[in-house]
């Protein structure tokens, strides 16, 4: 079945650009059902979705990231990516790619495990 | 963007109970409300989309309802492994937004 893994740097230092990539295993990317999206969650805390996107490359961001956040996909390799510059303590988080159906459901419904971001020097 | 309310933050309740947690929108969102759960150290799991439809492979004790601004996700009768933390989430309008979660934990 359809499978989603994060990897990246677990460490950032601050100001720097936080990059992470998202790997679909089990099923395409390309497939024109989905969007793939980015969620953050912060240590002890509630989630908050990052941006979103769409195969051909669109995309859709949380306005409140928007300045620093670039999604980007890599259909050959079956893989998006995310990047989020200018980074510091409260980007501390962990982070999560999922996947979004854009019918039946159009929730998250396949979420990858997670990996711990720490923004630190 | 619109914001959702959980309630109670916290709810303590033993196996066998009755659920009932409440999501409160800033403004409608139509149907278009998801509850996950969560269990510590894992990634959410959806249960519910759409308000009122579980998703594939839960149980039937898991029930949603509501609309407009107001939804109530209800667990019949709890079991050991119901006990975690559930997110209401939107997808009326961007940003897709979620609750602040709340914590269902073992009275």
């Amino acid at each position: 079945q359809l499978q989603l893994q994060e990897s990246g740097p677990g460490l950032v230092k601050p100001s720097e650009t936080l990059s992470l990539t998202c790997t679909v295993s089990g099923g395409s990317i390309s497939s024109s059902s989905y969007y793939w999206g980015w969620i953050r969650q912060p240590p002890g805390k509630g989630l908050e979705w990052i941006g979103s996107i769409y195969y051909s490359g669109s995309t859709y961001y949380n306005p409140s990231l928007k300045s620093r956040v670039t999604i980007s996909v890599d259909t050959s390799k079956n893989q998006f990516s995310l990047k989020l510059s200018s980074v510091t303590a409260a980007d501390t988080a962990v982070y999560y790619c999922a996947r979004r159906t854009i019918t039946g459901t159009q929730a998250f419904d396949i979420w990858g495990q997670g990996t711990m971001v720490t923004v630190s020097s | 963007e619109i914001v959702l309310t959980q309630s109670p933050a916290t709810l303590s309740l033993s196996p066998g109970e009755r659920a009932t947690l409440s999501c409160r929108a800033s403004q409608s969102v139509s149907s278009y409300l998801a509850w996950y759960q969560q269990k510590p150290g894992q990634a959410p799991r959806l249960l519910i989309y759409d308000a009122s439809n579980r998703a594939t492979g839960i149980p039937a004790r898991f029930s949603g309802s509501g609309s407009g601004t107001d939804f109530t996700l209800t667990i019949s009768s709890l079991e050991p492994e119901d006990f975690a933390v559930y997110y209401c989430q939107q997808r009326s309008n961007w940003p897709k937004t979620f609750g602040q979660g709340t914590k269902l934990e073992i009275k």
